[in-house]
């Protein structure tokens, strides 16, 4: 089975930009998450994509948002870009049923640094 | 609101030696636990989850950890440990599977 794959792997930014970010889910998984992970700290969550609508945000300003296509990839958008925003962001992917979810399956990452 | 402390942000251990990892949580509702492994330029992989039934949690790598509701704690152990096991693992709470809280993580170091 094919499992997440996020692009690219590191990208570099300036103060004010605006950045996209890619996710492939795993095959069969049919939700999103996106995690960030700031330098020596655990991942905090996002948002969460669901039937490509939002199902869940984290404590994050609304330059940070997502889509999710109908064929379960996603994109994390982040305007007006600042310093701190520059950390991993993680993709995870889960199969959400009616009876339970499957654990989330994490990929690789993107580094981003905003200077 | 949910959270959990891990700990101690780095352990050293001696390759065979047990490895004993702590994370505490709190949480207003019977929680879901979870343990991570990242090893470097990677993302997060599931060791092992707690959601109710038996306490003692069995993992992937030989990692254990037992849900101890009285003492709001969940900690990963492996008898002993190899020189593979050095990376960083960080303990999660969540109400459900996606939106989970972490802690800030332990870097695990291996000593032949």
């Amino acid at each position: 089975e094919t499992g997440v794959t996020q692009s690219p792997t590191h990208l570099i930014k300036t103060r004010g930009q605006q950045v996209t970010l890619r996710c492939s889910s795993q095959s069969g998984h049919n939700t999103v998450s996106w995690y960030q992970q700031a330098l020596g700290q655990g991942p905090q969550f996002i948002f969460q994509y669901y039937r490509e609508e939002e199902n869940g945000r984290g404590n994050f300003p609304p330059r940070f948002s997502g889509l999710q296509f109908p064929n379960y990839s996603s994109e994390l958008n982040v305007n007006a870009l600042e310093l701190d925003d520059s950390a991993l962001y993680l993709c995870a992917s889960s199969l959400a049923s009616n009876r339970d979810n499957s654990p989330l399956h994490f990929g690789n990452g993107t580094r981003l640094t905003v200077t | 609101a949910q959270s959990v402390t891990q700990l101690g942000s780095h352990v050293s251990v001696s390759e065979g030696a047990l490895v004993l990892l702590r994370c505490n949580y709190s949480s207003s509702v019977p929680p879901y636990l979870f343990w991570y492994v990242q090893y470097p330029n990677q993302g997060l992989q599931l060791l092992l989850k707690y959601t109710t039934g038996a306490t003692l949690v069995k993992g992937i790598n030989g990692f254990e950890a037992e849900f101890k509701k009285s003492e709001t704690s969940f900690h990963l152990t492996k008898p002993s440990a190899h020189m593979s096991d050095a990376a960083e693992y960080f303990c999660a709470v969540s109400r459900n599977d996606y939106k989970l809280s972490f802690g800030a993580g332990t870097t695990v170091t291996v000593r032949a």
